[in-house]
């Protein structure tokens, strides 16, 4: 079935460290892919989208290329923050025509030091 | 903004009784869904609704049942409750996607209910 596989946790960085974390998916049709971040006590928040091959999401310093070869959607920040500091999931939808079934990644917690 | 608003934050309940968690948005989208979140088990869908009175199961139905009378309000209610259903529980709610193009939309989350069963 369509399924999100996101790099396990917890990752730990000092403050202005790069950022990457994995995200493949598998899926039958043409998903739009996201990324959610949850901060601590708090729901989830769409953090950027892409919905065709090739798009770059993009929000608060954070990019996200889909890329339909490879069937990845990996999260990256070049200099990470303090405030920074959450879980963050991917997932994917196949939209109105497939139930709007959205799938998430089990979440990567990301932790900044200053 | 699209604003979910889930009706308590934190509540504790007994094992057997009948609980409610209640969820109301405000941009008029046509689909809602209620998830509950568990460490290493990330979101799984229990139910989720297209439309008022119309609702379909998710991937963990079980011991759970939902209601939605009008179109912003989307109600989960556990029957009798147990230890096991201690979770975060999420609502979301999504624009339905453009049925010309098929683009899906986000869903928007509320701030999570964590409910402990006692």
């Amino acid at each position: 079935g369509d399924s999100v596989t996101q790099m396990e946790g917890p990752v730990t960085l000092s403050e202005e460290a790069f950022l990457t974390i994995n995200c493949t998916y598998t899926a039958t049709g043409y998903p739009s892919l996201f990324w959610y971040v949850q901060y601590p006590g708090e729901g989830l928040q769409l953090l950027l989208k892409a919905t065709k091959a090739d798009d770059k999401g993009s929000n608060k310093g954070f990019e996200a290329t889909y890329r339909k070869e490879t069937t990845s959607f990996h999260l990256e920040k070049g200099s990470v923050q303090v405030s920074d500091s959450a879980v963050y999931f991917c997932a994917l939808t196949l939209g109105p025509y497939n139930n709007n079934d959205m799938r998430f990644g089990a979440g990567t917690r990301l932790t900044v030091k200053p | 903004d699209v604003k979910v608003t889930q009706s308590s934050r934190y509540l504790v309940k007994r094992t057997g009784e009948k609980v409610f968690l209640e969820c109301v948005q405000d941009m008029d989208h046509e689909n809602m869904f209620w998830y509950r979140q568990d460490p290493g088990l990330g979101l799984r869908l229990i139910y989720f609704s297209y439309d008022v009175k119309m609702k379909e199961k998710g991937d963990i139905p079980e011991g759970y049942s939902v209601s939605r009378e009008k179109k912003e309000r989307f109600s989960l209610i556990l029957e009798s409750a147990s230890t096991n259903q201690t979770s975060m529980y999420l609502c979301a709610s999504q624009r339905e996607g453009e049925p010309r193009t098929g683009v899906p939309q986000p869903q928007h989350f509320g701030d999570g209910t964590r409910l402990s069963i006692l």
